[in-house]
């Protein structure tokens, strides 16, 4: 079946490192991507996708390609701030047909340090 | 507009009880998907409704069903509970499924302790 594998965390950095955390998926066909952010206390919000091989989501600073023959969608951000410490969640969802069931990665705790 | 909102936000039960969490989507969304989050097996796919009738289905045992009602609202219960079903509950909603990107909202969660 489909599957999602993220680096173990924690992973602690100090402002202005650079991060990567990386994402690999095994998936039939052609599966969108996404990179979800938790914040202690909340739910999921959605932080970039990308839908076909070779896009590249970005949002707030944080970039990820899709990389089919590598089948890999690595998280990076060229200088983390102390307000992006949360839970990172790589997930794959299958194109095509009615099933819009999110498969997850365990998530990676990120913790930046002032 | 208004995000998903979930009720209770919290929720303290005993073994054997049952337990029924409740879902808003965002106005205009049909389709509702719920999540379990636990620490040990992260985030895992319940079930999926979309105009009342239950599409898609994760593997949990039959003591979880859901139904969807016709204002797009929707409620999961858990029957018989059991010390591992606490969990954070996640409900996530998103538009018609005919459009090509569908993206899920997710709401804030329901956690359930069971003791």
């Amino acid at each position: 079946g489909d599957s999602v594998t993220q680096m173990e965390g924690p992973v602690t950095l100090s402002e202005e490192a650079f991060l990567t955390i990386n994402c690999t998926y095994t998936a039939t066909g052609y599966p969108s991507l996404f990179w979800y952010v938790q914040y202690p206390g909340e739910g999921l919000q959605l932080l970039l996708k990308a839908t076909k091989a070779d896009d590249k989501g970005s949002n707030k600073g944080f970039e990820a390609t899709y990389r089919k023959e590598t089948t890999s969608f690595h998280l990076e951000k060229g200088s983390v701030q102390v307000s992006d410490s949360a839970v990172y969640f790589c997930a794959l969802r299958k194109s095509g047909g009615s099933n819009y069931k999110l498969t997850f990665g365990k998530g990676t705790l990120l913790t930046v340090n002032p | 507009k208004a995000g998903v909102t979930q009720t209770p936000r919290y929720l303290i039960k005993t073994r054997g009880q049952q337990v029924t969490l409740s879902c808003s989507p965002i106005s205009g969304h049909r389709s509702v998907s719920w999540y379990q989050q636990t620490p040990g097996q992260g985030l895992q796919f319940l079930f999926e409704y979309f105009s009342e009738t239950q599409r898609n289905k994760g593997n949990f045992p039959g003591r979880f069903s859901g139904r969807q009602f016709s204002n797009s609202r929707s409620e999961m219960n858990v029957s018989t509970l059991e010390l591992g079903d606490s969990a954070l509950y996640l409900c996530a909603s998103s538009l018609d499924p005919g459009t090509l990107y569908n993206e899920q909202f997710f709401g804030p969660g329901t956690r359930l302790t069971v003791l």
